[in-house]
């Protein structure tokens, strides 16, 4: 069965640095997203993206985040200079249609920011 | 604004026995879909269910199955016959129609099964 995967599964960086996380949606889903959760806390939608550009994006998603589509299978999430409060499990979806479509995620990266 | 609410922290349930989460919503969009997704302490996310507004049966998918009350704004997930393996979070979302496509999710419910 098709399925969402995510690398690295745990990435421990330095405040101020920069870190790359990367995702492979479903082949033939075209909608991308990236959800974060920070410890015992819900899910929070960061952003979405589709037909290589955001279509949507939160609060959350401010100028140290972006999203790149680099090639035709994979969906990266990058932070440009991570904050202690960065720390917390990414995730990334996909799904087949816009709207109410089911999304299904990826196994999450653990993000330890010290 | 679009919400979600789960009102019930944590859950215990015995095996083989049913248990009903909670799950209500708010929104003044009329095209939306419902989901449930699991959450074991493994970190992933797992589909459940999903149940469209406009969808005149209740979903259901195996051993889940979503009690939709469309004019109480409630999507209440049951499971049938708990298993251990059951024991995990679970999060109620709720996701819109048209361009708007990110899910919104309520703060879950920590489901326990006892053998």
């Amino acid at each position: 069965e098709p399925e969402v995967t995510q690398t690295p599964s745990h990435q421990v960086t330095q405040m101020g640095q920069e870190v790359i996380l990367r995702c492979v949606p479903i082949s033939n889903h075209l909608y991308f997203y990236w959800y974060r959760q920070i410890l015992g806390q819900k899910v929070e939608f960061l952003v979405s993206f589709y037909n290589n550009e955001i279509s949507e994006k939160s609060e959350i998603f401010d100028d140290q985040f972006s999203v790149e589509r680099p090639d035709g299978s994979n969906f990266t999430l990058k932070i440009r200079s991570t904050k202690l409060e960065d720390s917390a499990m990414y995730f990334c979806a996909s799904s087949e249609e816009i709207g109410a479509d089911t999304q299904y995620f990826g196994p999450g990266t653990r993000l330890t920011v010290l | 604004a679009q919400k979600i609410t789960q009102t019930q922290p944590g859950m215990f349930v015995q095996e083989k026995e049913a248990v009903t989460l909670d799950c209500t919503y708010d929104t003044s969009d009329p095209s939306y879909g419902l989901f449930w997704y699991k959450q074991p302490s493994s970190g992933e996310m797992i589909f459940l269910i999903y149940q469209g507004s406009y969808d005149q049966q209740n979903a259901t998918e195996g051993r889940y199955s979503l009690n939709f009350q469309k004019a109480r704004k409630s999507a209440n997930l049951v499971i049938s016959a708990s298993q251990l393996g059951d024991s995990a979070m679970y999060f109620c979302a709720i996701g819109y129609g048209g361009a708007t496509n990110k899910l919104i999710f309520g703060t879950g419910t920590l489901l326990a099964v006892q053998p």
